[in-house]
């Protein structure tokens, strides 16, 4: 089965330091890998994607993400951290069959940014 | 552009009581989705529709319904309103093509008292 696992619920950082929220999958084929940010009282908002290329992929806000293969992770990273990155963010991996083209989405993970 | 516009963005039903969560995007989009959002759960798809005048179900369709009469319009329907149903409910559009991101509305939360 196509899934998506985020093994933290909660990472706490302080500001400045570099940040890495983790995320694992589990597709047949290619994987199509994305990370969305939600705020308060908000809907997800796209972050960055990995379709193919390089296995560093640079987003929004200075967000990257490291696809690796082998190790079938897509963990989310930023060099230094912001009190304004607190959120909650979520991995997905898309699936195509047939007719349909839907996201599947991990329990996401809070990030909380301390000063 | 307004994007994908939920309305309302709070409601508190009844038990029993019935009522329809509008979804509409000005985008253009073939495909639209329903999520709902629960602590804990990340989101879960209700239902989708890839084009007007079809629907297909998700993982947690049951006391749902759904129609895609336009391109434009994707309403989400509870007959008869339970408990396990209060959540947040999220509508989302991508275009037709590969691997483009979904755009979110802003959600509604729902409340069944």
């Amino acid at each position: 089965a196509q899934s998506v696992a985020q093994p933290e619920d909660q990472v706490n950082v302080a500001e400045g330091n570099p940040l890495t929220v983790k995320c694992t999958y589990s597709v047949s084929g290619n994987p199509y890998l994305f990370w969305y940010v939600q705020y308060p009282n908000r809907g997800l908002q796209f972050l960055l994607k990995y379709i193919t290329g390089d296995n560093l992929v640079k987003g929004s806000y200075g967000f990257e993400a490291e696809f690796n293969k082998s190790q079938t992770s897509f963990h989310l990273k930023k060099p230094s951290a912001l009190v304004s990155d607190s959120a909650l963010y979520f991995c997905a991996v898309r699936v195509s069959l047939y007719n349909t083209d839907k996201l599947i989405f991990g329990t996401g993970t809070r990030l909380q940014v301390f000063p | 552009n307004a994007g994908v516009t939920q309305t309302p963005k709070f409601r508190i039903l009844k038990i029993g009581q019935s009522m329809t969560l509008q979804c509409t995007q000005d985008m253009n989009h073939n495909y639209m989705y329903w999520y709902r959002q629960d602590p804990g759960m990340g989101l879960k798809l209700i239902y989708y529709s890839v084009g007007a005048g079809i629907t297909d179900k998700g993982e947690v369709p049951n006391g749902y319904n759904v129609s895609r009469s336009t391109t434009e319009d994707f309403p989400l329907r509870l007959e008869l309103a339970a408990p396990s149903q209060t959540s947040v409910y999220f509508c989302a559009s991508i275009p037709r093509g590969d691997n483009q991101p979904q755009h979110f509305g802003d959600g509604t939360r729902l409340s069944i008292l």
